[in-house]
């Protein structure tokens, strides 16, 4: 059974472009999670997508956005690029809100923002 | 707001010792807790969930325990190898929202 991907595995932009991240879950997940793991803060949680729908987004502005496809795939958008938002970007995915919630991560994708 | 603490920070032993690592967390009112592992620039790999009710869960070599009431719980590794050098991070799950709040990691080193 594939795991949860991601892409692309590296993205090489400059300050105040537009970045672009997609997630695929696996089979089954109808859950969606963005977490970022910059240098020195640890992993901090972006944004939630269950079924569809945005149920929950951490402290992150709204140049962070993103949405769920109706095959349960994810898109994360990063707009008005800032050399701060260079991190590694985690996709989870889960069950969905009727199950204990066990989260399983893709590989990440390196952003480093010039 | 949950505040999720893991020590140590680092932890190096001789291959073939028990590892013990540390997990605390500020509100006891959990959904499940789960134990991952991060090897350098890559994602995470699940270990083990504890769900709130459950006070341990074992894979293979792996041991988690979990005591809410005292915002802890423990991961112990038996017989240590080499390939067990990683990064290990505790994550919370509270009860009204799906999203997980991270310790730091514990970085260890099994040394050959």
């Amino acid at each position: 059974e594939a795991g949860v991907t991601q892409s692309p595995t590296h993205l090489i932009k400059t300050r105040g472009q537009q970045a672009t991240l997609r997630c695929s879950p696996i089979s089954g997940h109808t859950s969606v999670y963005w977490y970022q793991q910059a240098l020195g803060l640890g992993l901090q949680f972006l944004l939630w997508y269950d079924e569809g729908e945005e149920r929950n987004r951490g402290n992150f502005p709204p140049r962070f956005s993103g949405r769920q496809f109706p095959n349960y795939s994810s898109e994360l958008n990063v707009n008005a690029l800032e050399l701060e938002d260079s991190a590694l970007y985690l996709c989870a995915s889960s069950l969905g809100t009727n199950s204990y919630n066990e989260q399983f991560f893709g590989p990440g994708t390196r952003l480093t923002v010039l | 707001k949950q505040e999720v603490t893991q020590i140590p920070a680092a932890l190096s032993v001789p291959e073939g010792e028990n590892l013990v690592l540390n997990c605390s967390f500020t509100d006891s009112a959990i959904y499940n807790l789960q134990w991952f592992r991060q090897d350098p620039g890559k994602g995470l790999t699940s270990l083990l969930l504890i769900q709130s009710s459950q006070r341990e869960q074992t894979s293979g070599r792996l041991n988690a325990s979990l005591d809410k009431s005292s915002g802890r719980s423990t991961l112990y590794i038996a017989a240590s190898q080499p390939g067990d050098s990683a990064t290990y991070l505790c994550a919370v799950s509270p009860g009204y929202d799906y999203k997980l709040s991270f310790g730091a990691g514990t970085t260890v080193t099994v040394r050959a």
